[in-house]
């Protein structure tokens, strides 16, 4: 069975400072990979996914992430935190029909 | 567009009692989904909807109940209520399956005393 594990239920970083926040998987086969975002009291949404083609996917509010299929991962990345980043971090990963969820990341900006 | 829409937005149930949780998604998604959140455990997929008329079990289908009658709106049931389902409850839709963005509600928080 496929599974995500997101290292790291909190992070705490410095505004300005780079953010990491790390997933990885087990998947018998190259899977589709998300990261989704939620803000305090809000539901999911969608800030980046890989399906196939370049490795290094960019999303939304500045958000990288790069597929490293010999590692098994999807680690999220940020240049220079801000303080609106401030909210949970979930990874995802779909592969044979099914969508796994990791327990999230937690991440604080402190000023 | 309002996108994906829930209510209640917050309730407080005894054991045993019943509730429907509403979801409404005005953008002509074929694919609807419950999910719970659960502290620490990520969330966790209920039931969901290929299409109107359609369902079919998730990962923790046990004491709920769903319908699909029209395909804008997906009702979440719990008849029999437990405190294990205290959770926060999200529905979702996409344009295809499982494997495509998905597009989430704000929640519903249900506490069961």
């Amino acid at each position: 069975a496929q599974s995500v594990t997101q290292l790291g239920s909190h992070v705490s970083v410095s505004e300005g400072a780079l953010v990491l926040l790390r997933c990885n998987y087990s998947s018998s086969v190259p899977p589709y990979l998300f990261w989704y975002v939620q803000y305090p009291n809000q539901g999911l949404q969608l800030l980046l996914k890989y399906t196939t083609g370049a490795t290094l996917v960019k999303g939304i509010n500045g958000f990288e992430a790069e597929f490293k299929k010999s590692e098994t991962s999807f680690h999220l990345t940020k240049p220079s935190a801000h303080m609106s980043d401030a909210a949970e971090y979930f990874c995802a990963v779909f592969n044979l029909g099914k969508l796994v969820f990791g327990q999230g990341t937690r991440l604080t900006i402190n000023p | 567009n309002a996108g994906v829409t829930q209510t209640p937005k917050f309730r407080v149930l005894k054991t045993g009692q019943s509730m429907t949780l509403l979801c409404a998604q005005d953008m002509n998604h074929e694919y609807m989904y419950w999910y719970r959140q659960d502290p620490g455990m990520g969330l966790r997929l209920i039931h969901y909807s290929v299409g109107e008329g359609t369902t079919a079990k998730g990962e923790v289908p046990d004491g709920y109940n769903v319908s699909r009658l029209k395909k804008q709106n997906f009702l979440l049931g719990l008849e029999s209520a437990a405190p294990s389902q205290t959770s926060v409850y999200f529905c979702a839709s996409s344009w295809v399956g499982l494997g495509e963005t998905q597009y989430f509600g704000p929640g519903t928080r249900l506490l069961v005393l």
